[in-house]
């Protein structure tokens, strides 16, 4: 079955540590995406990437890092220079053309122990 | 920002009442979306509604767009217990696939 896959769903980083979260898609879609979600709160961009090895800044990029080498694989990096990284991340793929909505993992959350 | 708003942020009602929630936003957009989310999971695409439509249905879900109040509202008819989530509405602007999402609209259907 096609669908996105985000690992792993819990994460532990110490202060001063990246880390690096997963996404992977078999959807064959052109165009990926990485939200943060605090709690009781919507989604903010951090992340995206409509082609292969191109990628662009969303609303919080700062603290934040990704690469696009493979169309199916869209990590993402937080540095130690995300002041409070602590949060939901979720990513998102979608197909090229007119939009039908975007397809999402089932998330990862982050934690700074 | 370009977030939009939904309203009311929580709602409670009894299982086989009708649940709305509505949506405001800023400025012009090509496309509405609606996501459920399930606590602690991914999002779920519910519907996309086009500038140029005024009422979507699927199901026991209908989708209703006013482009000159810039708002939408989401109505779920008959509830169940299963439709308890949080939903939000994602809304586009300077690009067809990069959307702005809400803070969402926390839905509680009591058995």
């Amino acid at each position: 079955d096609g669908g996105i896959t985000q690992s792993p769903k819990y994460l532990f980083r110490k202060e001063g540590q990246n880390v690096t979260l997963s996404c992977e898609q078999n959807l064959n879609h052109d165009a990926m995406y990485w939200y943060r979600q605090d709690p009781g709160q919507g989604l903010r961009l951090i992340y995206y990437s409509q082609i292969v090895n191109d990628f662009q800044k969303g609303d919080i990029a700062e603290g934040y890092s990704v690469s696009r080498e493979k169309k199916e694989s869209f990590p993402l990096t937080v540095t130690s220079a995300q002041k409070n990284p602590t949060a939901f991340y979720l990513c998102a793929s979608s197909a090229s053309g007119p939009p039908l909505g975007y397809t999402f993992g089932s998330g990862t959350r982050l934690t700074v122990v | 920002s370009q977030q939009g708003e939904e309203d009311p942020q929580a709602l409670s009602i009894q299982e086989g009442e009708n649940a709305t929630m509505n949506c405001s936003y800023k400025t012009s957009i090509n496309n509405l979306q609606w996501y459920r989310q399930n606590s602690g999971r991914g999002l779920v695409h519910l519907i996309l509604i086009r500038s140029n439509e005024r009422e979507k249905h699927s199901g026991r879900l209908r989708v209703t767009l006013d482009t000159s109040k810039k708002s939408s509202s989401l109505l779920i008819t008959a509830s169940r217990a299963a439709d308890t989530a949080s939903y939000f509405c994602a809304t586009d602007w300077d690009n067809f696939n990069k959307f702005y999402f809400g803070s969402g609209t926390k839905l509680n259907v009591k058995p």
